[in-house]
């Protein structure tokens, strides 16, 4: 079974705060993708990774980078939180097309 | 610009009866398509996927259909059951790899009810 973990399932922090997201797979896929899901704007692709050291943008890449220092670890940074960074982000990890999901992490910043 | 569409946000369908949920695409080199189903306070799981060379997928009371002329899938669930209430995600892909990302459209709320 696949298996994609995330650090957190629920995240309060306060504006400016540095925040960090981990995301740790364990079945060896080269791909790994950070997205955020807000009401109605369904799942929007942040960052993405083939393979390590490697780092692509996504479709909203803007306040967010990317680490990814060892194959099954991707991390999500947030530079200088903000309230309009408060959602839903979600983890996933493939090796052919099917991505695997994370729990998510419901981070609210205020 | 939407290169997935899922025009509906939301349906509601009585349990027992066929849920039908649509998705267009507008970008022809799209060969891959998923359909992923999402709980609250969940991350999303993998449900069924169709290759263009088929236009028809089934697994169980999932099946999928594949209408390349019209750019169309659609997602059917026979019968419907209270545990099939959460928002699905159509996905698509523009060649068989992971290294694309997948293209998502905004969702639609599946609500059965019993």
């Amino acid at each position: 079974d696949v298996k994609v973990t995330q650090s957190s399932r629920y995240l309060v922090k306060r504006t400016g705060e540095k925040v960090f997201l981990e995301c740790v797979q364990d079945m060896d896929h080269e791909n790994m993708f950070w997205y955020r899901q807000d009401p109605g704007l369904g799942l929007r692709l942040i960052y993405f990774s083939y393979d390590v050291k490697m780092k692509e943008k996504g479709d909203i890449p803007e306040g967010y980078s990317v680490s990814r220092e060892k194959k099954e670890r991707f991390s999500l940074i947030l530079e200088s939180a903000s309230t309009n960074q408060t959602s839903m982000y979600l983890c996933a990890s493939s090796k052919g097309v099917v991505q695997y999901f994370g729990p998510g992490t419901r981070l609210t910043v205020t | 610009d939407q290169q997935v569409k899922q025009n509906s946000p939301s349906l509601s369908v009585q349990e027992g009866r066929i849920s039908i949920l649509n998705c267009d695409y507008t970008n022809s080199m799209f060969d891959y398509f998923l359909w992923y189903k999402k709980y609250p306070a969940e991350g999303p799981t993998f449900l069924i996927s169709i290759s263009s060379i088929k236009d028809k997928n089934e697994d169980g009371r999932f099946t999928v259909f594949l209408n390349k002329s019209a750019k169309h899938l659609s997602l059917h669930i026979v019968p419907s059951q209270p545990g099939d209430s959460a928002v699905y995600f159509c996905a698509a892909s523009p060649i068989n790899s992971g290294n694309t990302p997948l293209v998502f459209g905004k969702g639609t709320r599946l609500s059965v009810i019993a």
